[in-house]
Order: structure tokens, then sequence, then C-alpha cells
């Protein structure tokens, strides 16, 4: 599995658009780009997957550069509810023999 | 209707005992998971079942041993419970074992005294 690197916390003020960069260099050709979010207490929540280019949902936008060696979540304009941690995860969804193998993720605190 | 259901959210035990936890999911998948996140946070799974067979053990030890009476069921037994145990227990599933959608439960907090 590719290893991913992500900034262990960041601090944003409400109404901020939050962007959190991971790296994962070791991407292989058939890996997908997946990313999670926990709130306190609770379990984790799928958010957003991509391959390549720009995935947009309701929550998020994901932005993946061509070489594919990074990602960027992107969340606009924050509120103090987007507090929580964010996993960025890398894998081949098609494998069938792939579970979810989470990093440290990052520490979003979200400041009135 | 909840997902993922587990039981107990909160267990508090002493040191010996054996709890067990249990992880209902409603949503029809194939692949059911428990994850356990320590103090620290981290969030390593233990074991993976699909359709009832146990697909991923993990180093966990021996005392903690999975069961899957159905698809839809994934309960997780412990045995002589550690100090060292205490964490969070999270229960999941996933339509197929792969970086998909999976959907997690609230979690179990075992406190071992």
């Amino acid at each position: 599995l590719a290893k991913t690197t992500q900034p262990i916390s960041m601090d944003s003020y409400e109404g901020q658009e939050v962007n959190i960069t991971c790296s994962h260099n070791n991407i292989a050709t058939n890996d997908y780009i997946t990313w999670y979010q926990q709130f306190p207490s609770q379990g984790p929540r799928f958010i957003i997957q991509g391959y390549k280019t720009k995935v947009t949902n309701e929550v998020a936008s994901l932005f993946i550069p061509a070489d594919r060696k990074s990602s960027t979540l992107s969340l606009p304009r924050v509120s103090l509810s987007d507090t929580a941690v964010y996993y960025c995860l890398v894998g081949d969804m098609n494998s069938g023999n792939t579970p979810l193998v989470f990093g440290k993720g990052t520490r979003l605190s979200v400041i009135a | 209707d909840t997902a993922v259901s587990q039981t107990p959210k909160y267990l508090v035990t002493q040191m010996g005992n054996d709890k067990s936890i249990k992880c209902e999911q409603n949503l029809g998948h194939d692949t059911m998971y428990w994850y356990k996140q320590d103090s620290k946070k981290f969030l390593k799974i233990m074991f993976s079942y699909n359709n009832k067979e146990l697909i991923i053990n993990e180093t966990v030890p021996n005392r903690f041993s999975p069961k899957s009476p159905d698809k839809a069921h994934l309960n997780l037994h412990i045995n002589s419970l550690e100090l060292g145990d205490s964490a969070v227990y999270f229960c999941a599933s996933s339509q197929e074992m792969d970086i998909t959608e999976a959907f997690f439960g609230q979690g179990t907090r075992l406190t071992v005294v």
C-alpha cells in the first residue's frame, strides 16, 4: 500500500476555505485516493474519492495533479462543525483484498 | 435506521474478565471489519470478514476472537482482558473489501480497570 503523509494539524477560522494536502509518492496505477472524516467520539465517515483531476461533491472537492503523487482536499467556507480529523487513504479499490488502512490523519480545528 | 450499530457504546470492566461487543449492519454488505483506535487515535484494522469468512487477521492476540454468525453480524469476543486493551473499537462494513465507501459504527469505548 502506498504510504501517505499529511500535516498533523491545521487551524482555520470560520468561513475560510481549508486545503489539506496529502503526499503519496508511491501511488500505484490502480490506486484510488479516498478521504475520510472523523468527528470526536464517532466513527470515520467517507467524504470523497477520486482517481485523477478534480472531484466535487456537496461536502468537499478533491484535486489530484497529473502525476497523482499528491492530492488536496478542499473544504469550502468551514464552520465549527467541520472540526474533525481528516484521513487520506490510497489503495487499489478493485483488488478485492485491500482493507482500509488509516494513517495518522490531519486534525483540523476551526476557530470562531 | 442506523446503518452499522454496535453494542454496548461504553464498557468498563476489570482485568481478567471476558467481554463481547456486538455489531450489526443493515446495509446488505458482504464485508465487515473490526478496527481498534488507541489513546493516540491511531486507527488500526484487526479483522475483516467477507461473507462470514475470515479474510484478514492482523497481529492481534489470540484473546481476541471474532465471530460472524451471518453476513449482517460480526461480534468481537475478548478473553482475559488486559489494561492495554482499553481503546475504542469500531465495527465497519462495505460492499466489498477494497477501498470504497465503508460505513463505521459509533464505536465501543472499552475501559479495563
